[in-house]
């Protein structure tokens, strides 16, 4: 029982890239969330998904798109990378509310 | 919106006590609290759902007052292991969760 994994743990880009974040979970959880964090900031909510099929725009969804790939995967894309999104991005599931969360991925855009 | 956290930071001692605050500006459905060590993940601690209902994990326990959308954490005789930053998390009633931007708390020895 791995809980939520994430790949990569690391990335770097340059501006104008694009990449794909992958997350996984094998609790059988129907609700799924993006985050960012950034220092003093907290998490702040990019997109969620309540159940397979549905996804929704959290506080903070301009520049990124996410598809519920089925019940398990929820990934995350940068179509076109920036700075402002330098980062670290956590993935996270829930049933009955309590959260839990991936290990993260650090994304330095340069 | 975000709740506000306070205090920011906060030093103890082993043994020693310590209280954190949580406010909302909206109306509350629930509140969650996580801490997060260094370098790792967020790890939940607890979720409360009524007004006035406290829990308790560990020596940390946390109460709920929906009326005024204020939740607090208590650290009591606090151990090594309880560094690190506790974020608070507001559930409004479109159920969208919204974190503070956390309190770091040192605990030496």
């Amino acid at each position: 029982n791995a809980g939520v994994t994430q790949t990569p743990k690391f990335q770097v880009l340059k501006t104008g890239q694009s990449m794909t974040l992958q997350c996984a979970q094998d609790m059988n959880h129907n609700s799924m969330y993006w985050y960012r964090q950034d220092p003093g900031m907290g998490l702040r909510l990019i997109y969620y998904s309540a159940s397979e099929g549905t996804t929704d725009k959290g506080e903070v969804p301009n520049g990124y798109n996410v598809s519920r790939l089925n019940k398990r995967e929820f990934s995350l894309r940068l179509e076109s990378a920036a700075p402002s999104q330098t980062s670290v991005y956590f993935c996270a599931s829930s049933d009955q509310g309590e959260q839990y969360f991936g290990p993260g991925t650090r994304l330095t855009v340069t | 919106q975000q709740p506000v956290q306070s205090p920011q930071a906060v030093i103890l001692r082993e043994g020693e006590d310590a209280v954190i605050n949580c406010s909302s500006s909206k109306a509350l459905y629930s509140v969650h609290w996580y801490r997060q060590k260094h370098g790792e993940a967020p790890v939940f601690l607890m979720i409360l759902l009524k007004g006035g209902e406290q829990k308790g994990h560990e020596k940390i326990s946390a109460s709920f007052n929906e009326k005024k959308q204020q939740s607090s954490l208590y650290l009591t005789a606090s151990q090594l292991s309880y560094s690190g930053t506790y974020f608070c998390g507001t559930e409004p009633y479109d159920y969208k969760l919204s974190f503070g931007a956390g309190t770091t708390v040192t605990v030496r020895a």
